[in-house]
């Protein structure tokens, strides 16, 4: 069963400009994290958020974490045609339980 | 170092037929994990292995699917009696070890097709 939702389910903009894409969760969690994709095959990890934090950046990306409305939101900035990919946030209980419950994803698409 | 590696990159089969993927974790990595994701859909979970042993199978559809990892490293995920539905991408993942951190790397999966 998957217990993201991403939102938008796909979303196409020019280079330069941001990206947000949003999650939401079901169940308590441990952690959250997101992971790109790129041409149907293996996903690259990007950023890990625990459940006591609320915001975290690296790089570019920029990830919020609302456990109150299970929630998180992805954001890049200044986008480039190399992050055309789809994203997915993946959630973590933590613990023994070592599985990552996985979204459906958003496909962003960087227009050069 | 080397990532997590996957073969065969494609395969395909017959209906009915058996089917053995292979998954060579990242060295050291305790922890491993099989999922399956189909066209349009993100990674479902299938079976986690911490050590030689399966903590958690319960993502497995069905008694066709069976895996292993003998020695603690490699691991082969088993389809026996394939269906057309079990066509996807197998993806599998290892970790330094289960518990809170849990980033988990993955290899560029096999993508099987059941004729």
């Amino acid at each position: 069963s998957q217990q993201g939702e991403e939102d938008p389910q796909a979303l196409s903009i020019q280079e330069g400009e941001n990206a947000t894409m949003n999650c939401s969760y079901k169940t308590s969690i441990n952690n959250l994290q997101w992971y790109r994709q790129n041409s149907g095959r293996g996903l690259v990890h990007l950023i890990l958020i625990r459940s006591n934090e609320r915001e975290k950046h690296s790089g570019r990306l920029r990830v919020t974490l609302d456990t109150s409305k299970k929630s998180s939101s992805l954001l890049i900035t200044a986008s480039r045609a190399a992050d055309t990919a789809s994203y997915f946030c993946a959630t973590g209980r933590g613990g023994s339980q070592g599985n990552l419950i996985f979204g459906k994803g958003t496909k962003l698409s960087v227009k050069p | 170092g080397a990532g997590v590696s996957q073969t065969p990159s494609n395969k395909v089969t017959e209906k009915g037929k058996y089917v053995e993927l292979r998954c060579d974790p990242i060295s050291g990595h305790t922890a491993l994990y099989w999922y399956r994701q189909s066209l349009g859909q993100g990674p479902e979970f299938l079976i986690y292995f911490q050590g030689t042993g399966a903590a958690d199978d319960s993502g497995l559809p069905n008694d066709r699917f069976f895996a292993v990892r003998p020695e603690g490293s490699v691991s082969t995920l088993k389809i026996q009696r394939t269906e057309r539905g079990d066509s996807a991408v197998y993806l599998c993942a290892s970790s330094r070890s289960t518990g809170y951190k849990n980033e988990q790397f993955f290899g560029p999966g096999t993508r099987l097709t059941v004729l």
